[in-house]
Formats: C-alpha cells, structure tokens, sequence
C-alpha cells in the first residue's frame, strides 16, 4: 500500500530557483492538501484542491502556486524560493462527502527543503 | 473560529509511567476529532479518532473520549513505552475541507 507518496525527500536550493514537489495518492481521494511545518508552529496549510480541477488558497499561500494535474497528482511550485521557505512539506489527503463525517487525512513522509 | 490547542512540551516520562497530554477545541458545529503521531523523520500517522460526543478512541494502548461538555480530547496511555518517543498532534474537522491541527506535543520516554 503506497498510500501518499511525495517526491524528492530532501532538497536545497539557492535563493531564487524554482522547484516543483510532486505529490501522488493512491486512495482514490477526492480531497488533497499541502502544508509546511515548521518549529513550533505546527502544521499550516498552504493550499488545497477540494477535487480534480479545483485549488484553494489557505493560511500562508503566498510564494507558492499549485497544480492539481488528475485526482491523483497535486503538485506545490516555488517560482523564486526564499530563504522563509526552508520548511518541512507534507502532502496529505482524504475524502470529502457532503452530509458525511470527514475522514483523516493521511499524509506522506515528507519534503525537507533548505533553502540557502 | 474553530481552533484546537493542545498542551505544550515538550514532555519526558520514564518507560511504564502514565501519560495525559491534553486537548481542547473550539468549533461552531460538531466536530469530528482526530489524534495524529509523527515519528523522527516521517509524516503524521493517525493514531485514534472520534466523530461524535462521548465516543472513545483507541489504539495501541492509547485512549481519548470526546467530551462535548469540556469540548476536550485528551489523550490517555497507562504505561508509555521508549517506541511511544513522538510528537503528538490533536486535529479537528467540522464540515468540508477545513482540518485543524494542534501544535504538537513532544514526548520523549526513558528508560
């Protein structure tokens, strides 16, 4: 059972360049998410896609875009990254029905991303 | 808003002591709440979860009973071992796509 898989595990980069983190379930959920933790913060939401087609912004959107490529796929692009974003990233997902109990999200290993 | 705030850490127990690390919440409707592990180096795992008043979660040994009154979710174990060394996190999910996360507790158990 893969589960949520993320790509890469690690990476560094340098103030400025771009990356795209991948992000693939198998689940077949409908309900996909993107969040960055830091020390003693938490987990804060960058984006979501409430299904194939559809993203939403969330707590700290900003030097970030998304992409939901499939109802598998949903990917996280830095266009110019910033030291502010070295970060653990977790993708997560789950389904979402309305009139029902949502159920957990389940969350991949992790990105851990240094920026310089 | 709906929010959820849980104890602060970090937290160091020896192996066979009792564990309550807690959990309250704030939310406008009914909540389903969830208990989440994460291990060095790895994503959150979840632990335990509860959809509705005075159910009880459990799971390897860990407990919580979603206690409407006190709008609390606290997690429980008898005797914590050296594996159970982890961050804990409370969650929250009311309607839709909103899921609202603690900020985690550490736990560190000694031999």
């Amino acid at each position: 059972n893969a589960g949520v898989t993320q790509t890469p595990k690690f990476q560094v980069l340098k103030t400025g360049q771009s990356m795209t983190l991948q992000c693939a379930q198998d689940m077949n959920h409908n309900s996909m998410y993107w969040y960055r933790q830091d020390p003693g913060m938490g987990l804060r939401l960058i984006y979501y896609s409430a299904s194939e087609g559809t993203t939403d912004k969330g707590e700290v959107p900003n030097g970030y875009n998304v992409s939901r490529l499939n109802k598998r796929e949903f990917s996280l692009r830095l266009e110019s990254a910033a030291p502010s974003q070295t970060s653990v990233y977790f993708c997560a997902s789950t389904s979402v029905m309305t009139g029902y109990r949502n159920q957990p999200q389940h969350f991949g290993d992790g990105t851990r991303l240094s920026i310089l | 808003g709906d929010s959820v705030t849980q104890m602060e850490g970090p937290v160091t127990l020896s192996e066979e002591a009792f564990l309550t690390i807690n959990c309250t919440y704030t939310a406008t409707g009914y909540p389903s709440l969830f208990w989440y592990v994460q291990y060095p180096g790895e994503g959150l795992q979840l632990l335990l979860k509860a959809t509705k008043a005075d159910d009880k979660g459990s799971n390897k040994g860990f407990e919580a009973t979603y206690r409407k009154e006190t709008t609390s979710f606290h997690l429980e174990k008898g005797s914590v071992q050296v594996s159970d060394s982890a961050v804990y996190f409370c969650a929250l999910s009311v309607v839709g796509n909103q899921f609202y996360f603690g900020t985690g507790t550490s736990l560190t158990v000694i031999p």
